[in-house]
């Protein structure tokens, strides 16, 4: 399967405790994106990566969050001392470098984690 | 603050009909504007992209209309069958930025 692939698919936490998730984009792709997406409402963008550098990060990305990606691979994001306001399916995405992709720019979205904070 | 809004009421619709869905949105200028399919459990899935100068895009039974003056994008399902109920996300995206800014989606049912 060469699609953008998240682990894990599930994840339960209490409130309080650190997790972290991880992103492989499709390996062509030099542009990772990460989003929240709560039931019932469309996708909201958490941060971008061109490569290794975060070029763009979101207000709704406090201090409790961190992104990563380290060799312009594969991404992590953490939440520490989780809220239960942080529960929602954490999706990734990726795209093709701006030479290849023109103006279409097409994401190409993982299957999610969805997070649940007791 | 920008607002993208999609009628957030399922659209029910029978067999072969067309279903119509809109994207409204106010303080934004987006240079394109995407639909994205997204089925229960799953991430979403592009289908069209129309950019700021255009009218029309069709693909197949899709197609997706674009009018900046009313700030307004009709997506079109012609000859619907059941395998395309979903939600239907509308997106926006500037001509210098990469990111997305999604609607809430429209939830779609066909009924045989």
């Amino acid at each position: 399967d060469t699609g953008v692939s998240q682990d894990p698919r599930h994840k339960i936490t209490k409130r309080g405790q650190n997790v972290t998730f991880r992103c492989d984009p499709i390996s062509e792709h030099n542009r990772l994106y990460w989003y929240r997406q709560t039931l019932g409402q469309g996708p909201e963008f958490l941060t971008y990566f061109q490569n290794e550098a975060q070029l763009e990060k979101s207000r709704l990305l406090s201090d409790r969050f961190s992104a990563e990606r380290p060799k312009g691979s594969f991404s992590t994001l953490e939440i520490q001392r989780t809220e239960q306001g942080d529960s929602a399916m954490y999706l990734c995405a990726s795209s093709l470098p701006p030479r290849l992709a023109g103006t279409k720019n097409e994401q190409f979205f993982g299957p999610g984690t969805r997070l649940t904070v007791l | 603050s920008q607002k993208i809004e999609q009628n957030s009421e399922a659209l029910n619709i029978q067999e072969g009909k067309t279903a119509t869905l809109t994207c409204n949105y106010t303080n934004y200028s987006p240079a394109y504007l995407q639909w994205y399919r997204q089925d229960p459990g799953r991430g979403p899935v592009f289908l069209l992209l129309i950019r700021e100068n255009e009218k029309e895009k069709r693909k197949e039974r899709l197609k997706v209309t674009f009018d900046t003056t009313l700030k307004q994008s009709l997506f079109h399902i012609t000859a619907s069958q059941p395998a395309d109920s979903a939600t239907y996300l509308c997106a926006l995206r500037k001509a210098a930025g990469n990111k997305l800014t999604f609607g809430g989606g429209t939830r779609v049912l066909v009924k045989p």
